[in-house]
This record gives C-alpha cells, sequence and structure tokens, in this order.
C-alpha cells in the first residue's frame, strides 16, 4: 500500500540553525499538509499546499517557515532559523484528489532544538 | 473559531471491556477523522466519517452531524489498543481542507 514517507526520523539542531524536513507524499496525491505536535500537547495545522502554493497557513506559519514542492515528488518544510519552541513532531500529510477528505500522514520527524 | 473537544482524557479499562471515546466540535464539518498515536507518536487513520456509523473490526465510530458529536467505541478491549485516540475534523466551507484536531484520549487497557 502506497505511504507519506518522511525524513529524518529524528533531527537535533542548535538554536539560529537552518532546518529542511523532507516529505515523499503519495505520488497521485494533490493537496499536502504539514502538521506540528508541541510533546504533550494538541497536533496543530501549520500549512497547506495545492497546485505549487500555499492555499492556507496557520499563525503558527510565519516568515521563519517555508514550505516547497522543488521536484514535484519531495514536500518540503524549512525553518530558517530555529528557536527553542520549534522543538516539536512534525508530520506530514496528503490527500488524494479534491472530491476526498482522507488524509494520509507520514511517521513524523522529531526536531529537537538545543 | 473551531473547537474539537474530547472525554476522557484519560481511560483505563480491564482487558475485555467495551470502551467509548466522544468527541463534539463547535462548527459544521466535511468530515471527522478518528486518528490513533502510538508511543513512538505516528499517527495512523482509523476511519473518516461524514454521516452514520463505520465498523472496522473491534472498532466502531459513530457520527450525529446535528449533534456534533462523535464516538468511538471500542469492542473486546485488548492490551494492544493501548494507545492515544485522536478526533479531528475538516471545517466545511474552506478549500484547503486541514484538519482541527482534539486534545487525545490516552486509552490504557490492562491484561
Amino acid at each position: 500500500e502506497p505511504e507519506v514517507t518522511q525524513t529524518p526520523s529524528h533531527q537535533v539542531t542548535q538554536m539560529g540553525q537552518e532546518v529542511i524536513l523532507r516529505c515523499v507524499p503519495i505520488s497521485n496525491h494533490l493537496y499536502f499538509y504539514w502538521y506540528r505536535q508541541i510533546l504533550g500537547q494538541k497536533v496543530e495545522f501549520l500549512v497547506s499546499f495545492y497546485n505549487n502554493e500555499i492555499s492556507e497557513k496557520s499563525e503558527i506559519f510565519d516568515d521563519q517557515f517555508s514550505v516547497e514542492r522543488p521536484d514535484g515528488s519531495n514536500f518540503t518544510l524549512k525553518i530558517r532559523s530555529t528557536k527553542l519552541e520549534d522543538s516539536a513532531m512534525y508530520f506530514c500529510a496528503s490527500i488524494l484528489q479534491g472530491s476526498s477528505y482522507e488524509q494520509y500522514f507520514g511517521p513524523g520527524t522529531r526536531l529537537t532544538v538545543t | 473559531k473551531n473547537e474539537v473537544e474530547q472525554s476522557p482524557q484519560n481511560l483505563t479499562a480491564q482487558e475485555g471491556e467495551f470502551i467509548t471515546i466522544n468527541c463534539s466540535y463547535s462548527v459544521g464539518i466535511s468530515a471527522l477523522h478518528w486518528l490513533q498515536q502510538h508511543p513512538g507518536g505516528g499517527i495512523v487513520s482509523l476511519f473518516m466519517l461524514s454521516s452514520g456509523k463505520k465498523k472496522h473490526g473491534r472498532l466502531i465510530a459513530t457520527i450525529n452531524i446535528q449533534e456534533k458529536h462523535s464516538s468511538l467505541h471500542i469492542t473486546a478491549s485488548h492490551p494492544r489498543d493501548s494507545a492515544v485516540y485522536i478526533c479531528a475534523v475538516i471545517a466545511s466551507g474552506g478549500s484547503a481542507r486541514q484538519l482541527t484536531f482534539g486534545s487525545g484520549t490516552q486509552l490504557t487497557v490492562l491484561p
């Protein structure tokens, strides 16, 4: 069964460094999402991406964050200058098509900022 | 603002017990997901529903759109069912279809 993959599974970085989290959505999916979960808290929406542009973003998704789909397969989340409070689990998800609502989740990347 | 509330927050059951987890939400929705999250952190989708009832093995999910309420039932619970169960909704009217999540219910099933 096709699945969403994410790399790395765990990333440790120092405060102020840039990180790029990578996701490979299921190949024929059209809508892509990043969510994050700070330890002990609920999962929160960051951004959605469709037709090579951001379709919606939350208040969390400020100028430090950016997303790209550089090559038609990878979907990346970049954090330009990490803060301690960016430490969280980051999940990528995708939806097949416009008539579907079922989201498929990747296994997550645990980001630790020290 | 779309709020998703789950109850209970924590639930401990003996193996074999029937379990119910509840979810209520505050806005009209297009769909509701029940998700399972294991200690390693990964999220697995159990059900997506927009009306009625779905069943998969020992799991049953129901939704009442008028009352803005959904329940997840586990019959004949087993220790391997121990996990966090999360309700998440897609608000109707939006084009992006992003999920709004509840805080989750930590289920522990004792042998």
